[in-house]
């Protein structure tokens, strides 16, 4: 069965720091990646995807991430952090091409970022 | 563009009892999911419909939990009876149902259920 790690649960950063959160993903198949955010008081949303081309994939609000295929990782970056991405965010896998599309998800990692 | 509703917010309940979640998915959206998340773990997928069929639901425990979609909109989902580890938070969530897993899903709320 598709698994999903995430390694850090919880990750303290001061503003301008640089982030780095890992993802790794069990499926050997073709699959879609995903990265959601859950800001503080609001819903989940998508931060960004990957399907197919160029593995560096950019987000919303700076945020990109980078589909290495060997290491069945997608780690999500951004070069310097602000307070508001101070959120809970949630890799996720699906497999591409099936009849339908059930989507995995880590156990999230919580992010800090003080003033 | 309305995004997805759901109620109640928060709901308590003893176990054994039974409770009923609404949700309305963005219009348009074929697909409907329900997910259920525990708190200090990730979403997990209940069931998945498409339109107002069943495509996904070998993670809904069936012995407590059903799901309907009449009609291909508004969906519910039921539990009879809760028990104690069925608190969590349960999501809804849509998408346009495209095909090949490339869908954006878009989420609700939630609702937050505590079974004492």
């Amino acid at each position: 069965a598709q698994s999903v790690s995430q390694h850090n649960h919880h990750v303290i950063l001061s503003e301008a720091a640089s982030l780095e959160l890992g993802c790794n993903y069990s499926y050997g198949g073709t699959v879609n990646l995903f990265w959601y955010v859950q800001y503080p008081g609001q819903h989940l949303q998508l931060l960004l995807k990957y399907f197919s081309g160029d593995p560096l994939v950019k987000g919303i609000k700076g945020f990109e991430a980078e589909f290495i295929k060997s290491k069945f990782s997608f780690n999500l970056r951004k070069p310097s952090v602000q307070w508001s991405d101070t959120a809970e965010y949630f890799c996720a896998v699906n497999r591409r091409n099936t009849g339908f599309q059930k989507l995995v998800f880590g156990t999230g990692t919580r992010l800090l970022v003080s003033p | 563009e309305a995004g997805v509703a759901q109620s109640p917010r928060y709901k308590i309940i003893e176990k054994r009892q039974s409770v009923a979640f609404w949700c309305n998915p963005i219009s348009g959206h074929a697909t409907l999911y329900w997910y259920q998340q525990i708190l200090g773990q990730g979403p997990k997928l209940l069931i998945q419909f498409q339109n107002n069929g069943v495509v996904d639901d070998s993670q809904l425990p069936k012995d407590r939990f059903s799901a309907e979609r009449l009609k291909g909109v508004d969906s519910t989902l039921k539990i009879q009876p809760a028990k104690l580890e069925d608190s969590a938070v349960y999501l809804c969530a849509s998408s346009l149902g495209g095909g090949r897993g490339t869908d954006t899903q878009y989420f609700g709320p939630g609702t937050r259920l505590t079974v004492l």
